[in-house]
């Protein structure tokens, strides 16, 4: 399969903790990209990483990537309850390519 | 201003009828996606244009015809319709060649909820 897998499927948090999602994938990329979801809503994006960068921040956002492990992680410090969404990792690849989602993990931050 | 605005937002029809599905973007991209989600939120990637001219075409029937007037539209039609097309359709847009070369982002509309009955 072309397209990344997410892990946890769902995660229920408490406010104030942090969240970890993970992006597993087989394919070769030039980068891997986060998105959220909102019920309803169309997708949002989050935070790009490159092939060649191991890990980036953006306000309570952390990802990591592992190319030699072709996985990503994305972190959500000191949740919130506006952050309860679904959230897709995206691979982008070659040239001409679109972006092939995985199946999302749903976050539920309760207050 | 919507970056990216897809007509209707609802659209509920019976079998076997065509219906259209308008996007329009503003923000001077080159290429535009459409993308299917279905009721397990799996997206997958149906078709995309890189200045008017077809560049994806995934397996997906050929009742469905994208269409793009300019760089700015990409609509799509659906003929005879079936209940399986049931989804929700959203339209993307990304600067330069797709999303992987230039490492570009893509920009989602509010998705267009399908039912057919």
């Amino acid at each position: 399969s072309q397209q990344g897998e997410e892990d946890p499927q769902a995660l229920s948090i408490q406010e104030g903790e942090n969240a970890t999602m993970n992006c597993s994938y087989k394919t070769s990329i030039n980068n891997l990209q986060w998105y959220r979801q909102n019920s309803g809503r169309g997708l949002v994006h989050l935070i790009l990483i490159r092939s060649n960068e191991r890990e980036k921040h953006s306000g309570r956002l952390r990802v990591t990537l592992d190319t030699s492990k072709k996985s990503s992680s994305l972190l959500i410090t000191a949740s919130r309850a506006a952050d309860t969404a679904s959230y897709f990792c995206a691979l982008g690849g070659q040239a001409g390519t679109a972006l092939i989602f995985g199946k999302g993990t749903t976050l539920s931050v309760s207050s | 201003d919507t970056a990216v605005s897809q007509t209707p937002k609802y659209l509920v029809t019976q079998m076997g009828n065509d219906k259209s599905i308008k996007c329009e973007q503003n923000l001077g991209h080159d290429t535009m996606y459409w993308y299917k989600q279905d009721s397990k939120k799996f997206l997958k990637i149906m078709f995309s244009y890189n200045n008017k001219e077809l560049i994806i075409n995934e397996t997906v029937p050929n009742r469905f015809s994208p269409k793009s007037p300019d760089k700015a539209h990409l609509n799509l039609h659906i003929n005879s319709l079936e209940l399986g097309d049931s989804a929700v359709y959203f339209c993307a847009s990304s600067q330069g060649f797709g999303t992987g070369l230039l490492n570009t982002e893509a920009f989602f509309g509010q998705g267009t909820r399908l039912t057919v009955v």
